[in-house]
């Protein structure tokens, strides 16, 4: 079945400490890319990758890092997190920038 | 950049009845515009988009029109039924082929 998948669904932890989101999409996508929801907001694009170490800023990327080593994986690394990076966060993917948006299923992240 | 709005917030209609969600947007460079629903637990999944050489587009029970003059698009879906209960998140592609979303909708469908 051709999928995302974020671990883990649910996080929680305290400020400060690191903590990493996995991504792995099965469809051979070049590209992926990370967005925050928060309520009235929509969704916010963290960063995204065009392909294997290629990756570039979307409209909030501070707090936040990620790295492309394989194609299939695209995790956010988060080195001190904060009250204010509290949020659902989904990993999608798409065969190009101009193909649909194919979602994982969300990561709930609450910084204490 | 892209700004877009998406009204209303919320919305809670009667089963059958339809409903409509509308978003704006502001770069006349933009032009494509997707529609997606996001179900309790799960991701946004894509229901139906358009471009902005065309100004209506259908698929069954849900339809979307593009105003380009006024830079407004929105959707319609008819004949609603429980599980089209979700919130619903209207986005613009700019020329740069930057996605922004608008804030989104939650549709409540009472039987």
């Amino acid at each position: 079945e051709a999928q995302v998948t974020q671990n883990p669904r649910y996080l929680i932890t305290v400020t400060g400490k690191k903590l990493t989101v996995t991504c792995s999409q099965n469809m051979n996508h070049e590209y992926m890319s990370w967005y925050r929801q928060d309520p009235g907001l929509g969704l916010r694009q963290i960063y995204y990758s065009m392909n294997v170490e290629v990756t570039d800023k979307g409209d909030v990327p501070e707090g936040y890092k990620v790295s492309r080593k394989e194609k299939r994986n695209f995790p956010l690394i988060l080195e001190s997190p904060s009250p204010n990076q509290t949020s659902l966060y989904f990993c999608a993917s798409n065969w190009d920038r101009n193909s649909p948006l194919h979602f994982g299923n969300g990561t709930r992240l609450t910084v204490t | 950049g892209e700004n877009v709005e998406q009204h209303p917030s919320t919305l809670s209609v009667q089963e059958g009845d339809s409903a409509v969600i509308k978003c704006t947007y502001s770069d006349s460079a933009s032009n494509y515009f997707p529609w997606y629903k996001q179900e309790l637990g799960k991701g946004p999944q894509l229901i139906i988009d358009i471009r902005s050489n065309v100004g209506e587009k259908k698929d069954q029970r849900i339809a979307v029109t593009l105003n380009k003059t006024a830079k407004h698009f929105s959707l319609h879906i008819t004949e609603t039924q429980p599980e089209d209960s979700a919130v619903y998140f209207c986005a613009a592609r700019t020329a740069g082929n930057k996605l922004t979303f608008g804030g989104g909708t939650r549709v409540l469908v009472k039987p």
